[in-house]
C-alpha cells in the first residue's frame, strides 16, 4: 500500500515556464510534508517543507501547496532553470514524533533550454 | 550531501555472501538513518540509530539484516546471506537533532550504497 503517491513518473517543461509536482497521499496521521530533489548518483537534498497547520510555504523559487481536506501536495518551481532537471521526491513525516519518513515514488523532472 | 560518507558506492556479491555497507555521518552527528530504493521506487526506511543504540528498526527485514552504530567508528549495515532482491541502493543520513522536525529537515544524505547481488 502507497501511503504518497507520485502518480507522474515524469514531467518536461520549457526554461523559464513554471513546473507543477503532484504528491497525494493516504494517512491523515501524516502532518509534515517535505520535497527532496535527487540528481543521479546522489543521495537526496531536501528542498522544502511544509507543515499540515500551513497551507503554502515559499523559499525563492520553491513553493510548497498543501491542500489537507484532499490530502494533495504541489511543488512549484517558477522561473524554471536546466539545473532543476532531477527527481523530486515528496515525503511524509507521521504525528507523534516519529523519524521515519515515508517517500513517493519520485518525479523525473526535466528542463529543455 | 558534502560530509555524510558511504561506502563502498558499489557493491557486488554473488548470492549467498555477506554485504557491509559503512556509514561515516557527518561531523558531530550522533543520529544515522538507513534507507534502502530498490529500483523503480521511493526510498523507505530501515532502521534509525543512535550512537550504541537502536532506536527504531521498523523498517528492517526480520531476517539476515542487521545493523550497528557503535561508538567508535562507522555505522554499519549488513546483510547476511545475500539474494537477488536485496539489489538496491541503499541511503544514509545523519542529523545532529533528535526530534522529528529537525531531524527531518536537518538530516544529510549520504551519495548512497549500489548494491549488486549477482
Amino acid at each position: 500500500d502507497q501511503q504518497v503517491k507520485q502518480n507522474s513518473p515524469s514531467l518536461s517543461v520549457q526554461e523559464g515556464r513554471i513546473s507543477i509536482l503532484n504528491c497525494d497521499y493516504t494517512n491523515s496521521m501524516f502532518d509534515y510534508f517535505l520535497w527532496y530533489k535527487k540528481y543521479p548518483a546522489e543521495g537526496p537534498t531536501f528542498l522544502i517543507s511544509i507543515s499540515s497547520i500551513k497551507d503554502k510555504n515559499e523559499d525563492g523559487r520553491f513553493t510548497v501547496f498543501l491542500n489537507k481536506s484532499a490530502k494533495h501536495l504541489s511543488l512549484h518551481i517558477v522561473p524554471s532553470q536546466p539545473g532543476d532537471s532531477a527527481v523530486y521526491f515528496c515525503a511524509a513525516n507521521p504525528q507523534g514524533g516519529s523519524e521515519k519518513l515515508v517517500f513517493g515514488k519520485g518525479t523525473k523532472l526535466t528542463v529543455n533550454p | 550531501n558534502a560530509g555524510v560518507m558511504q561506502n563502498p558506492r558499489h557493491l557486488v556479491r554473488r548470492r549467498g555472501q555477506e554485504a557491509r555497507l559503512r556509514c561515516s555521518p557527518m561531523k558531530g552527528h550522533s543520529h544515522v538513518y538507513w534507507y534502502r530504493q530498490l529500483p523503480e521506487e521511493g526510498l523507505k526506511f530501515m532502521v534509525y540509530l543512535q550512537k550504541e543504540n537502536i532506536i527504531d528498526e521498523s523498517g528492517m527485514p526480520k531476517e539476515r539484516f542487521s545493523a550497528e552504530f557503535p561508538k567508535e567508528g562507522p555505522s554499519i549495515l549488513r546483510i547476511q546471506q545475500v539474494v537477488r532482491g536485496d539489489s538496491a541502493a541503499y541511503f544514509c543520513a545523519s542529523s545532529p537533532l533528535t526530534g522529528v522536525r529537525a531531524s527531518t529537515t536537518e538530516a544529510f544524505f549520504g551519495q548512497g550504497t549500489r548494491l549488486t547481488v549477482v
